[in-house]
């Protein structure tokens, strides 16, 4: 079975700093790959996907994120963090194949703070 | 567009009592799902539907039943609730691609139930 692994529970950082939130899955078959993010008390929102074509990926609110294939990763990056990105970021799979295509699997999430 | 909805966003319930979540989408979407979301755990796929009249169980089913009469609508009913049940509840759904499946999902804003 496939498995997400987002390697860090919480992220701070301070305001205008860089940052990089890490995904990791696990599968063997072609991929679909999506960053949401959920602000407190809200649903959750599509940050960026990658379906095929190249392997950087740019999102909303300046995020982007690279698809690399033989390290199996989607690692999430902005170059400089607002206060207003705090927020949990979940990464999630999506195989192309099997009886388990109808549905993503969710990381465990990254809590990122933005401190002053 | 409303995107996806959820009724109600707040309840209270003791153990044993019954209730439905009601989760409704003007997308046109054919593909809907119910998750849970528990602290440290990330989302966890209750139950999900390929369409409209069909039904399938995710990976935490138990307690819970759901029903699709309607394409725009995907309800969970929980028949005698549980503390363990106790956690935010979303509702998502997805459009299919022409080739490869369902895509992203698109979520509710959420429905937070306690359960005394």
């Amino acid at each position: 079975a496939q498995s997400v692994t987002q390697l860090d529970s919480q992220v701070p950082v301070f305001e205008e700093a860089p940052v990089e939130l890490r995904c990791n899955y696990s599968s063997s078959v072609s991929v679909y790959l999506f960053w949401y993010v959920q602000y407190p008390n809200q649903g959750l929102q599509l940050l960026l996907k990658y379906l095929s074509g190249s392997t950087l990926v740019k999102g909303i609110n300046g995020f982007e994120a690279e698809f690399n294939k033989s390290q199996t990763s989607f690692h999430l990056r902005k170059p400089s963090v607002h206060i207003s990105d705090t927020a949990e970021y979940f990464c999630a799979v999506r195989i192309l194949s099997g009886g388990s295509n109808y549905k993503l699997t969710f990381g465990k999430g990254t809590l990122l703070t933005v401190n002053p | 567009n409303a995107g996806v909805t959820q009724t109600p966003k707040f309840r209270v319930l003791k153990t044993g009592q019954s209730m439905t979540l009601l989760c409704a989408q003007d997308m046109n979407h054919e593909y809907m799902y119910w998750y849970r979301q528990d602290p440290g755990m990330g989302l966890r796929l209750i139950h999900y539907s390929v369409g409209e009249g069909t039904t399938a169980k995710g990976e935490v089913p138990d307690g819970y039943n759901v029903s699709r009469l309607k394409k725009q609508n995907f309800l969970l009913g929980l028949e005698s609730a549980a503390p363990s049940q106790t956690s935010v509840y979303f509702c998502a759904s997805s459009y299919l691609r022409l080739a490869g499946g369902p895509v992203e999902q698109f979520f509710g804003p959420g429905t937070r139930l306690t359960v005394l």
